[in-house]
């Protein structure tokens, strides 16, 4: 069965940092791009960022560029997200989700992680 | 970057037929396809749609997917609507720019 599941989240300060992990397994971890997408409270899905297979192509949200770092480790069948400078609007459900890739016309999400809970707040 | 615009709200009742569309502000909706994720209240989302109107195995063909070009737009309906329908549903496409966009979601009620 596939199953990815996250872990990381918690309470931190405006202007703090954390890591969001993602544990990967039932499929072949290192064949699929991954992804981050987020929820804030009551609000709908943002995407966040995207990593390939080989962690040669990166992408972000202009929301999060220059303050996140998506990684990966394809050893450990982990993905990751370091969280820097953070902002109450950052407060969500980060969920990683696997890339179903559709050629050149694009990709979609399948599955999704459970989530884990970031709130930012002094 | 384009967005997709749903409405926020629909309701039917039981048994019956509903679409919900996703409009996208800029360039052809054919361009990049159209996913389509349903999320129930306390759940993570799961896909009912991909590729404009492929259906995941386990998903049952009361769901379907298709685009317009004329309104540039792409629509879910469900047909023989269930109580277990209830839920938010998202669309979803590609950027050429590299990002994934999500519409706002609506919220379908089953009354």
């Amino acid at each position: 069965e596939v199953q990815l599941v996250e872990s990381g989240g918690g309470l931190v300060k405006p202007g703090g940092s954390l890591r969001l992990s993602c544990a990967a397994s039932g499929f072949t971890f290192s064949s699929y791009s991954m992804n981050w997408v987020r929820q804030a409270p009551g609000k709908g899905l943002e995407w966040v960022s995207s990593i390939s297979s080989s962690s040669s192509y990166i992408y972000y949200a202009d929301s999060v560029k220059g303050r996140f770092t998506i990684s990966r480790d394809n050893a450990k069948n982990s993905l990751y997200l370091q969280m820097n400078s953070l902002r109450a609007e950052d407060t969500a459900v980060y969920y990683c989700a696997r890339d179903r890739y559709s050629g050149t016309r694009g990709d979609w999400f399948d599955p999704w992680g459970q989530g884990t809970l970031v709130t930012v707040s002094s | 970057n384009f967005m997709l615009t749903q409405p926020h709200s629909v309701s039917e009742s039981p048994g019956k037929t509903v679409t919900i569309s996703c409009t996208r502000s800029s360039g052809s909706i054919a361009s990049n396809y159209v996913q389509w994720y349903q999320q129930r209240p306390g759940s993570s989302p799961t896909t009912v749609i991909y590729e404009d109107n492929q259906r995941p195995s386990g998903v049952p063909d009361r769901f379907s997917g298709s685009i317009d070009s004329s309104s540039n737009s792409a629509s879910l309906t469900i047909s023989g609507l269930k109580t277990e329908d209830e839920a938010d549903y998202y669309c979803q496409s590609y950027d050429s720019s590299n990002a994934r966009v999500f519409g706002g979601g609506t919220k379908l009620t089953v009354l």
